[in-house]
């Protein structure tokens, strides 16, 4: 079955220790999304790819950071967490068009000590 | 600024018991509306997508609706597997950008 894979499952890191989560993906979909869900809220999109072309929300903060070195994998990486940042992280795929559904992974949690 | 408000926060139902959930929102040039189910520790799980009022989605016991400004998610005699967080999100005509709501966590007891 095509899917969204997201690795690892759970994540513990430092203080301040960098931390990189993965996505990879079977559908071939050109866009890929990623969010920030803490406990009881809505998901939060953070950034997304068109292809290779990166589009960034005005508010997220300079420590994340992504790639997307080809069509199937796709990276986010905290340069320093913090506390606050502590939360599941959910990798999405859609089609070319806005208006398609999103097909999720089902994410990484990530505790920071 | 877009915006997405899902009611109740918590719904508990008998199981068989129907009931609705409400979606909320405030978008410049809707593209989509977009039902998901989240279950515990997962991703959130496709259900619908509405792109204009009036229109309406049916799929086993769930039936989504659209107006102009909110969204309803039926549900008809539920049973316990019905039990999870439905999530609501908007696309506008600003592009990808996806706005969800905070969910409605939907209990259904035997």
């Amino acid at each position: 079955d095509a899917m969204v894979i997201q690795n690892p499952r759970y994540q513990v890191t430092q203080f301040g220790k960098p931390v990189t989560l993965s996505c990879s993906q079977t559908l071939n979909h050109n866009v890929m999304y990623w969010y920030q869900q803490k406990s009881s809220q809505a998901p939060k999109l953070l950034f997304h790819y068109y292809d290779k072309d990166f589009n960034n929300e005005a508010d997220t903060p300079d420590n994340f950071q992504s790639r997307r070195p080809n069509t199937s994998f796709c990276f986010l990486d905290i340069r320093s967490p913090g506390l606050g940042d502590a939360a599941m992280y959910l990798c999405a795929t859609g089609g070319d068009r806005p208006n398609q559904p999103q097909h999720f992974g089902d994410g990484t949690r990530l505790s920071i000590l | 600024e877009d915006q997405v408000t899902q009611s109740p926060e918590a719904l508990r139902l008998q199981e068989g018991e129907s009931s609705s959930l409400n979606c909320s929102y405030t978008v410049s040039g809707l593209r989509g509306l977009f039902w998901y189910r989240q279950d515990p520790g997962k991703g959130p799980e496709f259900l619908f997508t509405l792109y204009s009022a009036g229109e309406e989605k049916e799929k086993e016991r769930l039936k989504a609706t659209l107006t102009k400004k909110e969204s309803f998610l039926h549900i008809t005699a539920p049973k316990p597997e019905d039990s999870a967080t439905y999530l609501c999100a908007v696309q506008s005509a600003g592009g990808f950008k996806t706005i969800f709501g905070a969910g409605t966590r939907l209990f259904v007891k035997a």
